[in-house]
């Protein structure tokens, strides 16, 4: 089983141009979630998905858009790419909301 | 002040000390999260705990709940539990489904 799995590894953007995140999970868990990891800040909740055919904002979802195409993917779109949204993101997923989370390698994006 | 807080944000020690890693929070919780993030930067889940402790192996996890505050122990610690070390709290009732994650510990360990 490969877990949970993160495309692309490394990404650089100009400001203003567009790029989706994909990420699936061969678990088959219904929860799963996007962070953002900044430096000197925890993990911090972009969006969720508490099962398939839901989700919900988290703490940050401002220039995010979500999409949970079937149970086992879950992607992340920047519609207009912002320096601000520099950092490394995290897919995760758990097979309930209230239980461990399993978490992809993570892609680390640079917006010049 | 954030809802969950890590103590120490710095940690070195010699190969073969007993390691302590703090974690304060200030909301009610569900359950509480110890994950490690390697030097790769991937996650991994340690524990999660509600009440009492958890061992697995050389680490050890325990919550006093009415002090709102857990440590996660390191016995006989390795060149190889270098990594940063989360804290993460979910809360009772509204944003039950969500973690709050602590800042993370820096722990490295020389041989």
């Amino acid at each position: 089983n490969a877990g949970v799995t993160q495309t692309p590894k490394f990404q650089v953007l100009k400001t203003g141009q567009s790029m989706t995140l994909q990420c699936a999970q061969d678990m088959n868990h219904n929860s799963m979630y996007w962070y953002r990891q900044d430096p000197g800040m925890g993990l911090r909740l972009i969006y969720y998905s508490a099962s398939e055919g839901t989700t919900d904002k988290g703490e940050v979802p401002n220039g995010y858009n979500v999409s949970r195409l079937n149970k086992r993917e879950f992607s992340l779109r920047l519609e207009s790419a912002a320096p601000s949204q520099t950092s490394v993101y995290f897919c995760a997923s758990s097979d309930s909301p209230y239980n461990e989370q399993f978490f992809g390698p993570g892609t680390r994006l640079t917006v010049l | 002040k954030n809802e969950v807080e890590q103590s120490p944000q710095n940690l070195t020690a010699q190969e073969g000390e007993f390691i302590t890693i703090n974690c304060s929070y200030s909301v009610g919780i569900s359950a509480l999260h110890w994950l490690q993030q390697h030097p790769g930067g991937g996650i991994v889940s340690l524990f999660m705990l509600s009440s009492g402790k958890k061992k697995h192996g050389r680490l050890i996890a325990t919550i006093n709940i009415q002090e709102k505050h857990s440590s996660l122990h390191i016995t006989a610690s390795h060149p190889r539990d270098s990594a940063v070390y989360i804290c993460a709290v979910r809360g009772k009732i509204q944003g039950a489904q969500k973690l709050v994650f602590g800042q993370g510990t820096r722990l490295t360990i020389n041989p």
